[in-house]
């Protein structure tokens, strides 16, 4: 059973840097993309990027400046690091596999249990 | 603020069909298959249409999507209480070059 384990703290002060951790069990996360979602409070889902094992990353204009994302394949974990962060960044976060496999289509097929991220000022 | 539009919410009773549309444009839904998702509050959302049209193994046949140029649409036949979420259209936008999630349409099932 394909698993995704987030970790990280819930929250975050302003200016700060935002960092999750997915783990995945009983899948490798080589061949795969590799995503994160945001959900604010009240509003609707968000892509914030997507990176393959090789590298290869693409993130959401509107964050491009301040999102990154890397993959460990020894540790079978992708990562996300959010900088600067304000409380318009306070959401749910969600990491999620593309099912796709060799290419990005937004089949996201597997999704961590998310993590709330609260961000204080 | 989403570049695909949804209806923010939608109801029926007990075995009627709902359908939810997702309006877009060109760059997005009339170039790239479109993705459907169900969010239940408290749980993560879950693949519920992909490639425009396609089931994954869980989702029933009652549940159906179809795409035509620049616009798509999901429907569930025989509503049932378990269908009561939040549903998302989701595609890859190719003027922003991101992944972009519809506005949600809200599923009441009175």
């Amino acid at each position: 059973q394909v698993r995704l384990q987030q970790s990280g703290p819930g929250q975050v002060r302003a200016s700060e840097t935002l960092s999750l951790t997915c783990t995945v069990s009983s899948t490798s996360i080589r061949g795969y993309y590799w995503s994160w979602i945001r959900q604010s409070p009240g509003k609707g889902l968000e892509w914030l990027g997507y990176i393959h094992y090789s590298g290869r990353s693409n993130y959401s204009p509107a964050l491009e400046s301040r999102v990154s994302m890397s993959v460990d394949t020894s540790r079978n974990q992708v990562s996300l690091r959010v900088t600067s962060v304000n409380t318009a960044d306070t959401a749910m976060y969600y990491c999620a596999r593309d099912g796709r496999g060799g290419y990005f289509g937004g089949d996201f097929d597997y999704w961590g249990q998310g993590t709330l991220v609260t961000v204080s000022s | 603020q989403s570049v695909l539009t949804q209806p923010p919410s939608t109801s029926g009773t007990p075995g009627q069909r709902v359908t939810i549309s997702c309006s877009g444009a060109s760059s997005n839904i009339g170039s790239n298959t479109v993705n459907w998702y169900l969010h239940l509050p408290g749980t993560s959302p879950k693949l519920l249409i992909y490639k425009n049209d396609q089931r994954p193994s869980w989702v029933p046949h009652r549940i159906s999507a179809s795409k035509s140029g620049t616009s798509a649409s999901l429907a569930i036949s025989g509503l049932q209480s378990e269908d009561e979420a939040e549903y998302y259209c989701a595609t890859w936008d190719d003027s922003l070059n991101a992944y972009v999630f519809g506005t949600g349409t809200m599923v009441t099932v009175l």
